[in-house]
């Protein structure tokens, strides 16, 4: 299948911006995601973009696309504790509906 | 957005036991989806949960170790069959409503013995 890769960890201060690249290689995806995975929980939808835009801004949560390098990047401002959690890039498959995931970026925030 | 709720979410089993995992939704969707995330591991689509009809497995996966059904637009089980201990993993259901937005249940967290 086709690949999402990320990398696998990042850690920040707490109060700093946080900044999750991530790139991928089916330049049909559609829709780019962001979700987040906190310990011993589900996938929460963080944000979405579709792939005409470049970018798309959600309260602290900025989504950079560059669909020329297949290239997306999740930035975090004013980072908290709680927002400590794996985070995974994801794109819709050539299938249209069903997803493919990176393996996700684990982000520790540091006080 | 849609909430889902997944029975059980969690339990430990014994090898060659099976396990049913049942994934409800408050409203009706369109298309219902099962992953796999092994630990430490990215998820993994296993099958599509078709209503009214047989699931689309990814390669990979088959019916005989992960039957799936989907009775209604709101119900779908998935079981895993003959359990080993490669088979400890979560297990998630997600759901769309429109094309663009899609949302996962809580997932089973399984252990095999």
């Amino acid at each position: 299948g086709e690949d999402v890769e990320q990398s696998l960890f990042l850690s920040v201060r707490e109060g700093d911006s946080s900044v999750i690249n991530c790139t991928y290689t089916d330049s049909s995806s559609t829709y780019l995601y962001w979700y987040k995975q906190e310990p011993g929980a589900g996938l929460q939808l963080l944000t979405y973009i579709f792939s005409n835009m470049d970018m798309k801004q959600d309260q602290r949560l900025t989504v950079l696309l560059n669909k020329k390098d297949k290239h997306l990047s999740l930035r975090i401002a004013d980072t908290q504790t709680g927002d400590s959690a794996i985070y995974f890039c994801a794109e819709n498959s050539n299938s249209g509906y069903a997803l493919n995931f990176g393996k996700g970026t684990s982000l520790l925030v540091t006080p | 957005s849609a909430v889902i709720s997944q029975k059980p979410s969690r339990d430990i089993c014994q090898r060659g036991t099976s396990l049913t995992i049942q994934c409800q939704v408050d409203s009706q969707v369109t298309m219902m989806f099962w992953y796999r995330q092994q630990p430490g591991q990215s998820l993994t689509l296993i099958a599509t949960a078709n209503q009214g009809s047989e699931a689309t497995y990814e390669s990979g996966f088959v019916i005989d170790k992960f039957p799936i059904s989907r009775p209604n637009l709101t119900f779908s089980t998935l079981t895993v069959s003959n359990m080993s201990p490669e088979d400890s993993s979560i297990y998630l259901c997600s759901v769309t409503e429109l094309q663009e937005t899609q949302y996962f249940g809580p997932g089973t967290r399984l252990l095999v013995l």
